[in-house]
């Protein structure tokens, strides 16, 4: 079975600007969830989907959105871009409500 | 809201030696608690989990061991390689696929 997929796996933005971040669940997977690391903040939720439904939020600024797709496939967009918005945004997919979490490889994003 | 404790920072041991990497954990709902690696350039890898209603897990060389009483559970390594290098981050949540905090994370290096 392939992992959790995200692309692109690099992207460099200006400040001002959004982005959109794409991830694809492990086959079977029906919940996603998306997570912000950064050297100094260490691993950090910002949403969880299922079945197309926001499951739960953590505490990031509206800046900050998602949705899922009817076939799993997960979005994050991040409008308004500043330079502490630089980080590995991480997706990971579990088959369904409390069931194992994995990750994917992330989406590195760095804002000049 | 939760939070989850790491320590130490770093660690070094010998090839052969065990590791031991200790966290606590603020929320007594908690329920789940998983240990990832990460690998440089990677995504967290699950490597183990433990629900509350379990004191200890093993898969071959590697255990955790929760004390819901206390509020802490820890990873052990037995017999540990060169490839077992890398960043560990313990985690917990009231339900396994959501909300996951997160610790520090601590870098092992196994020295050859």
């Amino acid at each position: 079975k392939a992992g959790v997929t995200q692309t692109p796996r690099y992207l460099i933005k200006t400040r001002g600007q959004q982005v959109t971040l794409s991830c694809s669940p492990i086959s079977g997977h029906r919940s996603v969830s998306w997570y912000q690391q950064t050297p100094g903040q260490g691993l950090q939720f910002l949403f969880e989907y299922f079945s197309e439904t926001q499951r739960n939020k953590g505490n990031f600024p509206g800046r900050f959105s998602g949705r899922q797709f009817s076939n799993s496939r997960s979005e994050m967009n991040v409008s308004t871009l500043e330079l502490g918005d630089s980080a590995l945004y991480l997706c990971a997919s579990s088959q369904g409500v409390d069931e194992k979490l994995f990750f994917g490889s992330g989406t590195q994003l760095s804002v000049l | 809201g939760e939070n989850v404790e790491q320590h130490p920072s770093t660690l070094s041991v010998q090839e052969g030696d065990s590791a031991v990497i200790k966290c606590t954990y603020s929320d007594s709902a908690s329920n789940y608690f998983p240990w990832y690696k990460q690998e440089l350039g990677k995504g967290p890898q699950l490597i183990i989990d433990i629900r509350s209603n379990v004191g200890e897990k093993k898969d071959q060389r590697i255990a955790v061991t929760l004390n819901k009483t206390a509020k802490h559970f820890s990873l052990h390594i037995t017999e540990t390689q060169p490839e077992d290098s890398a960043v560990y981050f313990c985690a917990a949540s009231v339900v396994a696929n959501s909300k996951l905090t997160f610790g520090k994370g601590i870098t092992l290096s196994v020295r050859p």
